[in-house]
């Protein structure tokens, strides 16, 4: 299993700011994730972080918008930029344990609830 | 679209009812999840369950998958209000690391 924090756990930020958000891992993983939930929606997944790589992106989401960054292999940022409303979401990070190209069970963190006005 | 559908959106019971969540997808599969999301926290994983699989128990949890109707369910048992959550069904395709979730059921147990 895996513990995963992120910071900070909720923001009201001003539109056309942009916001980091941080995500810690207990222990190495491969494989980052990050979501993001829209109210009362279900998950969305923005790009996977590999440690080493350039993150990949599923359609809908591009790096300039939200530009990820992995250094090691127990962190990674999220950076939501020059926000909108529509941005307004909570953001997950997760992991998975498995073996790449696996997907085995994900651990999320607690989720960054983020309001833009 | 790969993403799972659960059935149904919302369900609200009595302490002590049981609890089915139906979830259907659209192509193939490595394995299927059931994951607990409560208040817009983080989700929990609850149980996997594998292609070559049709059934799998974890405590009062029972989820079933018929990979012929591309469909899964599951079962919670003698409900509590803390079961008081949003459930979501989530799958794998082989040869792939990331999940699609579906729309998930919001659970609502009374006391």
């Amino acid at each position: 299993s895996a513990v995963i924090s992120q910071k900070p756990s909720r923001d009201i930020c001003q539109r056309g700011t942009s916001l980091t958000i941080q995500c810690q891992v207990d222990s190495q993983v491969t494989m980052m994730f990050w979501y993001r939930q829209q109210p009362g929606q279900s998950l969305t997944l923005i790009a996977t972080a590999n440690q080493g790589s350039e993150a990949t992106y599923e359609s809908g989401f591009v790096i300039d918008k939200f530009p990820i960054s992995r250094p090691n292999l127990t962190f990674s940022t999220l950076t939501v930029s020059n926000m909108s409303p529509e941005d307004s979401s909570i953001y997950l990070c997760s992991v998975v344990t498995g073996l790449a190209g696996v997907a085995e069970t994900q651990y999320f963190g607690p989720g960054t609830r983020l309001l833009v006005l | 679209s790969q993403q799972g559908e659960e059935d149904p959106q919302a369900l609200s019971i009595q302490e002590g009812e049981n609890a089915t969540m139906n979830c259907s997808y659209k192509t193939s599969i490595n394995n299927l999840q059931w994951y607990r999301q409560n208040s817009g926290r983080g989700l929990v994983h609850l149980i996997l369950i594998r292609s070559n699989e049709r059934e799998k128990h974890s405590g009062r949890l029972r989820v079933t998958l018929d990979t012929s109707k591309k469909s899964s369910s599951l079962l919670i048992t003698a409900s509590r209000a803390a079961d008081t959550a949003s459930y979501f069904c989530a799958t794998a395709l082989s040869g792939y690391s990331t999940l699609t979730f579906g729309k998930g059921t919001m659970l609502l147990v009374s006391p």
